[in-house]
């Protein structure tokens, strides 16, 4: 059972369409992470959400902390093909990273 | 952030053989992590390693399987032991630096086991 709940697993659109990426979890945490990663890679560090309510932006993708420190969401705007890969979230508890089921998302040209 | 190389970057072995990867840090680090991502899924812990003691192992791994070795700050590696079909995956070696860039990773190292 994953302890992160990812929705949706897959995403195919096409380029310049939008798309949101959900992480959800019963667990209140202090901080989250979201990660890319691209076939033949590790997983690189897109951003860290720490305060409840908080909206950072990274160019064309935006994260969003829930009030309740509970759930986290990616969106991103315009996508293009370079956004293709596998987007995780995950914890830091204590000095573990415990991820989320990820979520595959295809960007067609 | 830190560096990591890691080798080897693929390989194909026989049933019942073992395998060493070795992950290599360009600075010192106190912990080093080993997860294995199965085909199609995310990332799962397998074992923390620190310099001096025995790694400590996740819920459903265990050293007779993923013996690791961590001879210094900048060095560990994980073998995967009397290799079957099920230990087909992709193995990565990771290092939380510093805080603020998050945890590094390698480029992982896929195993197919036939």
């Amino acid at each position: 059972t994953q302890l992160l709940e990812q929705s949706p697993q897959f995403l195919s659109i096409q380029e310049g369409e939008n798309l949101t990426v959900y992480c959800n979890s019963s667990s209140v945490f202090s901080s989250l992470q979201w990660y890319r990663q691209e076939p033949g890679e590790g997983p690189v560090l897109l951003v860290t959400v720490v305060t409840g309510g908080e909206v950072k932006k990274l160019k064309r993708l935006t994260f969003q902390f829930g009030d309740a420190r509970k759930d986290s969401s990616l969106h991103i705007t315009a996508a293009q093909p370079g956004d293709t890969g596998l987007y995780l979230c995950a914890r830091a508890a204590g000095n573990k990273l415990t991820f989320g089921g990820g979520t595959r998302v295809l960007v067609k040209p | 952030s830190a560096v990591i190389s890691q080798k080897p970057s693929r390989d194909i072995c026989q049933r019942g053989t073992s395998l060493t990867i070795q992950c290599q840090v360009d600075s010192q680090v106190t912990m080093m992590f080993w997860y294995r991502q199965q085909p199609g899924q995310s990332l799962t812990l397998i074992a923390t390693a620190n310099q001096g003691s025995e790694a400590t192992y996740e819920s459903g791994f265990v050293i007779d399987k993923f013996p690791i070795s961590r001879p210094n700050l900048t060095f560990s590696t994980l073998t995967v032991s009397n290799m079957s079909p099920e230990d087909s995956s992709i193995y990565l070696c990771s290092v939380d630096k510093e805080a603020s860039y998050g945890y590094t990773f390698g480029s992982g190292t896929r195993l197919t086991v036939v």
